[in-house]
């Protein structure tokens, strides 16, 4: 069965700590990897990975796949309390998109 | 503001009735992507159309349907609704065919009661 965990669950950091969140997969026909942002309202994309090893980078944020491993990691550095919000994972496969629960973050000043 | 927008944004209606959900995705964008989001279940993919075709298939019921119409907007339609299907629906548009959705709309809000 295909599936999409992440972890950690959940997470409290202060201002200026780094995170790493973890996505790891087991699914057939991968095609890519998402990461996005949801904090009161609708999901933001970050970044998409399909490639491994190949770091993608934006600000404060970065993420990387490994398809040998089958996990990606997103980083945030120097947290601040506009980064707090559920971080989700999703992985496309051929005809299908898998989600996995989600690691809500909290960003205490 | 993503660009996407979507109808009504809360819906309360009861048991058995049905109800449609609409989406305008982004200008230019061709692909459209609806998902369910509910407290026990996260976020579900239910299906993708690209101009016009349906692309991907996810956990959508039989009671649901979609299609995507010439000016590329989409509508959902969900019927002989149950108490389970209260949830956030959303909509979410891209250029492309894959690599998943780009910007997702507001959220349609449904309840059933």
């Amino acid at each position: 069965e295909d599936k999409v965990v992440q972890s950690p669950l959940s997470l409290v950091v202060h201002e200026g700590d780094t995170v790493t969140l973890n996505c790891s997969y087991e699914v057939t026909n991968f095609r890519s990897l998402l990461w996005y942002k949801q904090e009161k309202k609708a999901p933001t994309f970050l970044f998409m990975l399909t490639s491994s090893g190949i770091e993608k980078k934006s600000g404060r944020l970065s993420s990387i796949l490994d398809k040998k491993e089958l996990f990606s990691i997103l980083n945030i550095t120097a947290t601040q309390t506009g980064d707090s919000a559920i971080y989700l994972c999703a992985v496309e496969t051929g005809n299908q998109f898998y989600f996995g629960t989600g690691t809500s973050l909290t960003v205490i000043p | 503001d993503s660009g996407v927008t979507q109808t009504p944004k809360h819906l309360i209606t009861a048991t058995g009735q049905r109800v449609t959900l609409r989406c305008s995705p982004r200008s230019g964008d061709l692909s459209v992507y609806w998902y369910q989001q509910s407290l026990d279940q996260g976020l579900q993919f239910l299906i993708q159309y690209y101009n016009g075709e349906e692309r991907a298939k996810g956990n959508i019921l039989e009671r649901f349907s979609a299609q995507q119409f010439p000016d590329l907007h989409s509508e959902l339609n969900l019927s002989s609704l149950e108490l389970g299907d209260s949830a956030l629906y959303f909509c979410a548009s891209s250029v492309g065919g894959s690599g998943g959705a780009g910007f997702f709309g507001p959220g349609t809000r449904l309840t059933v009661l």
